[in-house]
């Protein structure tokens, strides 16, 4: 069974600064997920990572997957509060026959002025 | 813009009614899912359909009946649940089951937020 872990699960960071949400995983897998959650709301795809080295961008977020290290990061610049939010990671495993994702805990982001 | 519509957005049941969530997708797809996710906490899988056929069942409790009525649809019928079953249940549905062959990435519709008295 796949296993995801994320680091922080919480994170206060000032508007203008950069951190870095980790998220760690079980079993090989050549892909990897981000979704955002507003409070009250459903999840929101982010990135879809499909392979080793894979980097994706979207404004002040960047996510990378290294399938070896089974290490997916989340890159934050320049904080904004709009990037307030719970980020959560999710693997992919097959099981009985049918494809799922697995979710980390996630990492609620608060970005504080 | 999600493309997975869930009614209704809000549900309060007693523990002795029925009621059923709604899910519909016109994207294509073929696999559909239910989740639940309890506050502060991730979603957890309870349900997949694969090609309308029930293809996993996380050890969900007979009280949640999950259905698929066609390629489009998906039902959750609720009966006799429990105040811990208090939740928001999220239907989500992807190309396909395999998820190899396509990028398994899952949409999710807005949610039914669940609350049991």
């Amino acid at each position: 069974e796949l296993k995801v872990e994320q680091n922080p699960l919480f994170l206060s960071m000032q508007e203008g600064k950069n951190y870095t949400i980790y998220c760690n995983y079980s079993t090989t897998s050549d892909r990897l997920y981000w979704y955002r959650q507003d409070p009250g709301k459903s999840l929101e795809s982010l990135f879809v990572l499909l392979s080793n080295g894979a980097v994706k961008q979207e404004g002040r977020l960047m996510a990378s997957l290294d399938t070896k290290a089974r290490l997916s990061t989340l890159h934050i610049t320049a904080a904004v509060h709009d990037l307030s939010a719970t980020y959560f990671c999710a693997g992919p495993y097959s099981g009985a026959g049918s494809y799922q994702l697995t979710f980390g805990k996630g990492t609620k982001l608060s970005v504080i002025p | 813009d999600t493309e997975v519509t869930q009614t209704p957005k809000h549900l309060v049941m007693g523990m002795t009614n029925k009621k059923s969530l709604k899910c519909e997708q016109h994207m294509g797809h073929r696999a559909m899912y239910w989740y639940k996710q309890k506050a502060k906490k991730p979603p957890e899988l309870m349900f997949v359909y694969s090609y309308e056929k029930l293809s996993i069942n996380e050890s969900v409790p007979s009280r949640f009946s999950p259905e698929c009525p066609n390629s489009s649809l998906l039902n959750l019928h609720l009966h006799a649940l429990q105040p811990e079953d208090s939740a928001l249940y999220l239907c989500a549905s992807s190309q396909d089951s395999g998820g190899w062959m396509n990028t398994g990435e899952l949409f999710f519709g807005e949610g039914s937020r669940l609350t049991v008295l």
